[in-house]
């Protein structure tokens, strides 16, 4: 079974400017989460889709959304990009959100 | 606002040598999740413990979840080069679709 797969891998933008990253769970996972990882920081959970629907959000500002389509497949967007904003954005797909399995992650560098 | 804290947050140790890694919090989990993450990747889910005492072994790694189901260990017996990484311990709350990740601990075992 193929895993959860992020694209791209590696981005570079400039500040002001805005980004989508994708994501494609693990097929019949219905759940998808995205986190922002970065040293000083951590993990930290931005927010959770099942079935097409925002479950949870983490406190992160409005710039940060996403959305899930029919496919189970999550895009996420930041919009008016921060330097703060740089860092590695992390996907995991579960079933039903008891175990997370995660992607290869798409590194975002914001100039 | 949870909280996971690990310990030790860095340690360095030679080949062949036994190791504990900690993980505490004061809320109590469901279900605790170790992963192992390397550089530029995401993290690979290692185990995942929901009931409290319980205790589940993966050939040289073994994992216990505290009886309150508010702390977990991860020991490794015989370290070698290739268990180099950043561990992470994730907690998900009853009724909640979140996980709260650790701070990590960051191992590097020396040939």
């Amino acid at each position: 079974k193929a895993g959860v797969t992020q694209t791209p891998r590696y981005l570079i933008k400039t500040r002001g400017q805005q980004v989508t990253l994708s994501c494609s769970p693990i097929s019949g996972h219905r759940s998808v989460s995205w986190y922002q990882q970065t040293p000083g920081q951590g993990l930290q959970f931005l927010f959770e889709y099942f079935s097409e629907t925002q479950r949870n959000k983490g406190n992160f500002p409005g710039r940060f959304s996403g959305r899930q389509f029919s496919n189970s497949r999550s895009e996420m967007n930041v919009s008016t990009l921060e330097l703060g904003d740089s860092a590695l954005y992390l996907c995991a797909s579960s079933i039903d959100t008891y175990e997370q399995y995660f992607g290869p992650g798409t590194r975002l560098t914001v100039t | 606002t949870q909280l996971l804290e690990q310990s030790p947050q860095f340690l360095s140790i030679q080949e062949g040598e036994n190791l504990t890694v900690y993980c505490n919090s004061s809320s109590v989990f469901s279900s605790l999740q170790w992963y192992r993450q390397e550089p530029g990747e995401g993290p690979v889910l290692l185990v995942t413990v929901v009931t409290g005492g319980e205790v589940k072994k993966l050939k040289r790694l073994t994992f216990q979840f505290g009886d309150a189901r508010k702390d977990s260990s991860l020991h490794i017996t015989a370290a070698q080069p290739g268990d180099t990484g950043l561990y992470l311990c994730a907690g998900q709350s009853s009724g909640t679709y979140k996980y709260i990740f650790g701070t990590g601990t960051r191992l590097k075992v020396l040939a």
